[in-house]
């Protein structure tokens, strides 16, 4: 069975801080795709990073951080230095690419993120 | 290059009307999916298309609602003898492929039922 589970419900930070969030997933697929999306409060849902399950290099783009572990089956994100605007949901999403998936897009419960200045 | 379009962006029903919810794809995508965000919760998957065909409804609700994408013109998900339950965010995602791209979300349409 597919799931993908985001422990923090809520996450509080001081501007500055760094923060990670927790993804889970669990999955019989070798091959799947793990997701990170953002939902500020205006509602949409901003694409973050795509990593498929070959590739365990951990990816860094500016402030963002994403690791990648097979063995515990964890893709966890880091924002360094956080500021007011990465206050928002984030979600953790995973697709498996097996035979006879769709790609459907399988999500955790979300993290919402509060930034204070 | 217009992303996925949602229309309308809210929409207000009362209890046993009708709602129709549209989406245009990306220009060259021909895969839809729709998903549905429930208050305080996370997206769940509700069906897949491609023109013309319903490949994966798996996460439709049994009764209500329907969802299509015909040849021409947008994808309508459309749930009957609204209820306020159905009171939610519902997305839709386009893929110039199935599984291995990314989807594209619009910005979601905001059912109210009072």
């Amino acid at each position: 069975a597919q799931k993908v589970t985001q422990a923090q419900t809520e996450i509080s930070v001081v501007e500055k801080e760094d923060v990670t969030l927790d993804c889970v997933y669990e999955t019989r697929d070798t091959t799947y795709y793990l997701f990170w999306y953002k939902q500020p409060p205006s509602g949409e849902l901003v694409f973050l990073i795509r990593r498929n399950s070959f590739d365990e290099q951990n990816e860094i783009s500016g402030r963002y951080s994403w690791n990648f572990q097979k063995s515990t089956s964890s893709f966890n994100f880091t924002i360094t230095a956080s500021q007011v605007v990465d206050s928002a949901v984030y979600f953790c999403a995973l697709s498996e690419a097996g035979s006879g998936n769709t790609g459907k897009l399988i999500f955790g419960q979300g993290t919402t993120l509060q930034v204070k200045p | 290059n217009a992303g996925v379009m949602q229309n309308p962006r809210h929409l207000v029903r009362r209890r046993g009307q009708e709602a129709r919810l549209r989406c245009s794809p990306m220009k060259g995508h021909s895969h839809v999916y729709w998903y549905r965000q429930l208050p305080e919760e996370g997206l769940k998957f509700m069906v897949y298309l491609q023109k013309e065909n319903i490949i994966d409804e798996s996460g439709m609700p049994k009764e209500r609602f329907s969802a299509e994408f015909p040849k021409e013109g947008p994808s309508i998900l459309r749930i009957q003898q609204v209820v306020r339950g159905d009171s939610a965010a519902y997305f839709c995602a386009s893929s110039i492929t199935f599984g291995l791209n990314e989807q594209f979300f619009g910005p979601g349409t905001r059912l109210t039922v009072l």
